[in-house]
């Protein structure tokens, strides 16, 4: 089966440097994606991983370690507006092409 | 160009009443996703086409739940017998081709069942 494990919730102030953290169980494994929704909103597609290492997007990184089925998002020089919940979800490839299989979420609440 | 459209944006239906929920997705994408989100959980999916066929019907929850796609573009999630269990954020979204890293969601419909 499938399964993802992120932390629920991140405080942080502005400016700070955050890390959510995912970690992931999967049958056969694509990628790793990660998702950011507002209250209220459509989630909207921040990165993807397919290979080991850093990928960079202005102030977001994502990193993938696929021997330890970990990734995460590095979100720097943080802004109130990167309050919200982000989500990692995995491809699997035991599963159809289409099927994302997405964590619980992790509520980022960014302080002044 | 347009996002994805989803409607009506907010239902609320009494208990045992049937519903259609409608999503248009972005024109030229061939594949369409239906989630579900209970509040303050993560997407469940529900169901996905590829053109106007369904290859994964497995996160259907129960043979109440259904979804067609007309067209290679509109599609409809119809849930019979509305339970309160039904009650969620119904997230439509869509992608070129299935492989696609990047799914581009709708608003979501709101479904009460009271």
């Amino acid at each position: 089966g499938q399964s993802l494990e992120q932390p629920s919730e991140v405080t942080a102030v502005e400016g700070a440097i955050v890390q959510i953290n995912c970690t992931y169980q999967t049958s056969g494994f694509y990628g790793l994606s990660w998702y950011q929704q507002h209250d209220g909103g459509a989630p909207t597609f921040l990165s993807y991983n397919g290979l080991d290492g850093l990928e960079e997007t202005g102030r977001f990184s994502s990193f993938l370690s696929r021997s330890d089925s970990y990734g995460y998002l590095l979100l720097q020089e943080l802004q109130m507006k990167d309050s919200a919940s982000y989500f990692c979800a995995v491809r699997d490839r035991g599963s159809t092409l289409g099927r994302l299989y997405f964590g619980r979420g992790t509520q980022l609440t960014v302080w002044p | 160009g347009a996002g994805v459209s989803q409607s009506p944006s907010n239902k609320v239906t009494e208990k045992g009443k049937d519903v259609e929920l409608r999503c248009d997705p972005i024109s030229g994408h061939t594949a369409l996703y239906w989630y579900r989100q209970r509040l303050g959980q993560g997407l469940e999916f529900l169901i996905y086409f590829q053109g106007n066929s369904a290859p994964d019907k497995s996160g259907l929850p129960s043979d109440r739940f259904s979804a067609e796609r007309t067209g290679e573009s509109v599609s409809t999630l119809t849930i019979q017998r509305t339970q309160q269990e039904d009650s969620a954020v119904y997230l439509c979204a869509s992608s070129l081709v299935p492989s696609s890293n990047e799914q581009y969601f709708g608003p979501g419909t709101r479904l009460t069942v009271t």
